[in-house]
């Protein structure tokens, strides 16, 4: 399996507080993304990452943002999180275009 | 703007039995990849097969396997000789060539009868 680690696996927040996410992977890949998954529309992306300091915006960057400072650390962060921010978010790598993403645990957002 | 569509939201079949997953895509690239990803209640995502859109053979995997119409832009997944281990949610997803974004349909959920 990839290695990849996605932190926390679980986390529970209040509407308006700052919440970040990490990843966290070992394989060296070049490209990262961060997706959410809610019921009725599968994964969507939410930014993805091309290499170190190179993020751009997925199709549901609005509230989200993203950096990477090292090949092997994406963070996702909700600046002031709402409770439509309640979801399961994924964590993914892969080494060049075409190649197959492969996907953290995943971490289940709950904002109360 | 590339779009992936699972018309199917959920999908039984009688264990042993075979049953197909649908897809379609629209694209506007001549060269691209499709996917299939399982994923089982443990939430863990699983690729189970690949296919390059300048292939014109059918990728297979084992029990798995895909009818893929790039004239219909469609690519559906066989799943023959069902297993009780093959209930999960399946997502079908796009890449274009070139592109690393991965574009996903809704999500079908197939559930296996015993």
């Amino acid at each position: 399996d990839a290695g990849i680690t996605q932190s926390p696996r679980h986390k529970v927040t209040e509407t308006g507080t700052p919440v970040t996410l990490r990843c966290h992977q070992t394989e060296n890949h070049r490209y990262m993304y961060w997706y959410r998954q809610d019921p009725g529309h599968g994964l969507r992306l939410i930014h993805y990452s091309y290499g170190v300091k190179d993020t751009d915006k997925g199709e549901v960057s609005d509230g989200y943002s993203v950096s990477r400072s090292k090949t092997e650390d994406f963070l996702l962060t909700l600046e002031s999180a709402t409770s439509s921010q309640t979801s399961v978010y994924f964590c993914a790598i892969s080494d060049r275009g075409g190649s197959p993403l492969h996907f953290g645990n995943g971490t289940r957002l709950t904002v109360t | 703007a590339q779009t992936v569509t699972q018309s199917q939201p959920e999908m039984s079949v009688q264990e042993a039995e075979t049953v197909t997953l649908s897809c379609t895509y629209d694209t506007s690239e001549s060269d691209y990849y499709l996917f299939w990803y399982k994923q089982p209640p443990s939430r863990q995502m699983i690729l189970v097969i690949r296919q390059e859109a300048y292939k014109q053979q059918n990728a297979t995997e084992n029990r798995f396997s895909v009818n893929f119409q790039k004239a219909a832009k469609s690519f559906s997944l066989k799943i023959s000789d069902s297993q009780l281990g093959d209930a999960a949610m399946y997502f079908c997803a796009q890449s274009a060539q070139g592109a690393q974004k991965l574009v996903f349909g809704q999500g079908t959920r197939l559930t296996i009868n015993p």
